[in-house]
């Protein structure tokens, strides 16, 4: 069946670092892609999402660029705050509607 | 309202007890899913419904958990007899035709078991 899987936490990265949480995923069809964000005390939030191959999502200085060649979707951000500091998930939405999400990232950024 | 509304927020039952979650959706949204998320996990399915219809409870982990959506509205997760390993948080999602815009959650109800 789908899945998705992405690299696992904790990230820990000082202000204004470079940021890349990886995501591959397996899917039959086109599926749609997404990140979501759960920031401390907060429910699931969209951060960005592609709906097909070469696309980019982008939010909040986040990107991640739809590659169906290497079945990836990798959430990067240029400098990170510590307001970034938050769980996050990559997922995918098949043909059925049903999402299917990671198990998540938690990033931590120290000032 | 505006956003999807969950109550209770935070539940304590004892084990064997029935709960129930309370969902109400973005108004005209006509899909809704509920998905349970573990501490420190991903959400994961649970079960689906397009208006009043539960098209896909294929996430349900047992003939305890049970769901529905009598008028295509508000929707309530019944648990019965409770066991510990239910504990968890239970998110609840909707979203318009499509779904391509993502769904929006709801802050979940955070149920636990003792």
């Amino acid at each position: 069946g789908d899945s998705v899987t992405q690299m696992e936490g904790p990230v820990t990265l000082s202000e204004e670092a470079f940021l890349t949480i990886n995501c591959t995923y397996t899917a039959t069809g086109y599926p749609s892609l997404f990140w979501y964000v759960q920031y401390p005390g907060e429910g699931l939030q969209l951060l960005l999402k592609a709906t097909k191959a070469d696309d980019k999502g982008s939010n909040k200085g986040f990107e991640a660029t739809y590659r169906k060649e290497t079945t990836s979707f990798h959430l990067e951000k240029g400098s990170v705050q510590v307001s970034d500091s938050a769980v996050y998930f990559c997922a995918l939405m098949g043909e059925d509607d049903k999402i299917i999400f990671g198990k998540g990232t938690r990033l931590h950024i120290l000032p | 309202g505006a956003g999807v509304s969950q109550s209770p927020r935070y539940k304590v039952a004892k084990r064997g007890q029935d709960v129930a979650l309370r969902c109400d959706p973005i108004s005209g949204h006509v899909s809704l899913f509920w998905y349970q998320q573990a501490l420190g996990q991903g959400p994961e399915f649970l079960t689906y419904f397009q208006n009043e219809a539960q098209l896909d409870k294929s996430g349900l982990p047992s003939d305890r958990f049970f769901a529905e959506r009598p008028e295509g509205s508000v929707s309530t997760l019944k648990i019965q007899r409770t066991q510990q390993e239910d504990s968890a948080v239970y998110l609840c999602a909707s979203s318009p035709p499509g779904g391509l815009s993502g769904y929006t959650f709801g802050s979940g109800t955070r149920l636990t078991v003792v």
